[in-house]
């Protein structure tokens, strides 16, 4: 059964520091999430990718971060300068035109130090 | 504003006894869809079911059950008969049904522990 991966499965990085996660959406899915999960908190909403554009956002998604599909099967969440309160699970997700399900790859655990 | 509330943090129950899990939603369109997630130990986030609102038909599927009411803006979930394997953290999350407001918003989860 296809799957949402995710790499790497664990982020170490500095404060201050760019990282980018990488997702790979499965195959025939068009629409793209990213969410967050604090430690022990619940899952947030960051960012929804349709057509090569954002269609919706949240406040936590703001002028550090950004979102790309550099090709037909990647997606990246970039956070151009990390804050120790980035450190959470990041999950991202897609979903298939006609059907209302996300499916969610396994995280990157994000640790900014 | 969407609003999802699972009052219960933490459920303990022996294995084989069954569980009810509590969602209860708010929001002001007439039409959304529910689902729950089921995270487990290891932290991936698993679907396990949708409900469109106007689709208030209960569903059973295996040990698993989903009881919805829209008149109580409830959306439970029962494991039947529970087993180590659904020790989990499950959340209930809520999504508007228009084109472009896609975002899940969840609930802070309730951990369950089966004890065997």
């Amino acid at each position: 059964e296809p799957e949402v991966t995710q790499t790497p499965s664990h982020q170490v990085t500095q404060m201050g520091q760019e990282v980018i996660l990488r997702c790979v959406p499965i195959s025939n899915h068009l629409y793209f999430y990213w969410y967050r999960q604090i430690l022990g908190q619940k899952v947030e909403f960051l960012v929804s990718f349709y057509n090569n554009e954002i269609s919706e956002k949240s406040e936590i998604f703001d002028d550090q971060f950004s979102v790309e599909r550099p090709d037909g099967s990647n997606f990246t969440l970039k956070i151009r300068s990390t804050k120790l309160e980035d450190s959470a699970m990041y999950f991202c997700a897609s979903r298939r035109t006609g059907y209302n399900e996300q499916f969610f790859g396994p995280g990157t655990r994000l640790t900014v130090l | 504003a969407q609003k999802v509330t699972q009052a219960q943090t933490e459920i303990s129950v022996v294995e084989k006894e069954d569980v009810t899990l509590d969602c209860v939603y708010e929001t002001r369109d007439t039409t959304y869809y529910l689902f729950w997630y089921k995270q487990p130990p290891s932290g991936e986030l698993v679907f396990l079911i949708r409900r469109n609102s106007f689709d208030e038909q209960n569903e059973i599927s295996g040990r698993y059950s989903w009881n919805f009411q829209k008149s109580t803006s409830s959306f439970n979930f029962t494991i039947t008969a529970s087993q180590v394997v659904d020790s989990a953290v499950y959340f209930c999350a809520l999504r508007k049904e228009t084109f472009g407001n896609e975002k899940l918003t969840f609930g802070t989860g309730t951990r369950l522990t089966i004890i065997p």
